[in-house]
C-alpha cells in the first residue's frame, strides 16, 4: 500500500534543545497528522494539518510544538524547547479526505528519547 | 471515560485457533481503522471499514453503526500474528482518530 516515510528513525537529545521529526506523506494526499504513544501507552491524537494550516490540535500540542509543510517538502514536527516528558514515538499518518471517506496511512514512527 | 473500548485486553492462543477481537464506542463514527502494531512499534493498516464487513485472507472486520461496535476475526491463527491489534474512530470531519487501547494477541505455537 502507501507509504509513509519518517526521518530520523531514533533522535536521542538533551533537554531544552531543539528537535524537528521529518515526514514525507504519501504523494496525493491532502490531510497530515502527527500522533504521539508514550511506550505501552495509548496512541493519542496531537495535531493534523491541511492546505497550509492546522485544522485541530489536542491539549497534548503544547505551546512548544509547531507544524510546517513548506510547498513539496516534508510534514515536520517541531519541538521547541523539548522537555522530558516528550519522550515518546511520534506517528505521521496522511490522508487524501476526511469526515469518512478517508483512510489513514501511518509512517513506522520517530522514537525520540529527551535526556 | 474512554470513548474506544477494545476487549479482551489480552488474548493467548494456540495456533489454528480463530480469535474475536472487539471495538466498542460510545460517540457517533465517520469512520473506523484497524490496524496492527508490531512488536517493535510500526502500524500496519488492516481495514478501512465505515460499515458492514470486509475480507482479507484470514481476517474479517464488521463494524455494525446502530449498535455502535466493530469486531475483527483472525482465523486459524498463526505465530506471527502475535503483536497489538488497534482500532480507531475518526468522529468528526478533521481526520482526527481516537484510538482505543488495544488488544495484546500472542499465538503459541
Amino acid at each position: 500500500g502507501p507509504k509513509v516515510l519518517q526521518i530520523p528513525s531514533h533522535q536521542i537529545i538533551d533537554m531544552g534543545q531543539m528537535v524537528t521529526l521529518n515526514c514525507d506523506p504519501v504523494s496525493n494526499h491532502l490531510y497530515f497528522y502527527w500522533y504521539k504513544q508514550i511506550l505501552g501507552q495509548q496512541m493519542e491524537f496531537l495535531v493534523n494539518f491541511y492546505n497550509g494550516k492546522v485544522m485541530e490540535k489536542s491539549k497534548l500540542f503544547k505551546d512548544q510544538f509547531s507544524v510546517e509543510r513548506p510547498d513539496g517538502s516534508y510534514f515536520t514536527l517541531k519541538i521547541q524547547p523539548t522537555a522530558l516528558e516528550d519522550s515518546a514515538v511520534y506517528f505521521c499518518a496522511s490522508s487524501l479526505l476526511t469526515g469518512g471517506d478517508a483512510e489513514q496511512f501511518f509512517g513506522p514512527g520517530t522514537r525520540l528519547t529527551v535526556l | 471515560g474512554q470513548q474506544v473500548q477494545q476487549s479482551p485486553a489480552s488474548l493467548v492462543l494456540q495456533e489454528g485457533e480463530n480469535a474475536e477481537l472487539q471495538c466498542n464506542f460510545s460517540t457517533s463514527l465517520n469512520s473506523m481503522q484497524w490496524f496492527y502494531q508490531r512488536p517493535g512499534g510500526s502500524l500496519v493498516s488492516l481495514f478501512y471499514n465505515p460499515s458492514g464487513t470486509k475480507h482479507s485472507g484470514r481476517l474479517t472486520s464488521t463494524t455494525v453503526i446502530k449498535e455502535r461496535r466493530s469486531s475483527l476475526h483472525i482465523s486459524s491463527s498463526q505465530t506471527t500474528d502475535s503483536g497489538t491489534y488497534l482500532c480507531a474512530l475518526e468522529t468528526g470531519n478533521t481526520g482526527k482518530l481516537i484510538f482505543g487501547l488495544g488488544t495484546t494477541l500472542q499465538v503459541q505455537p
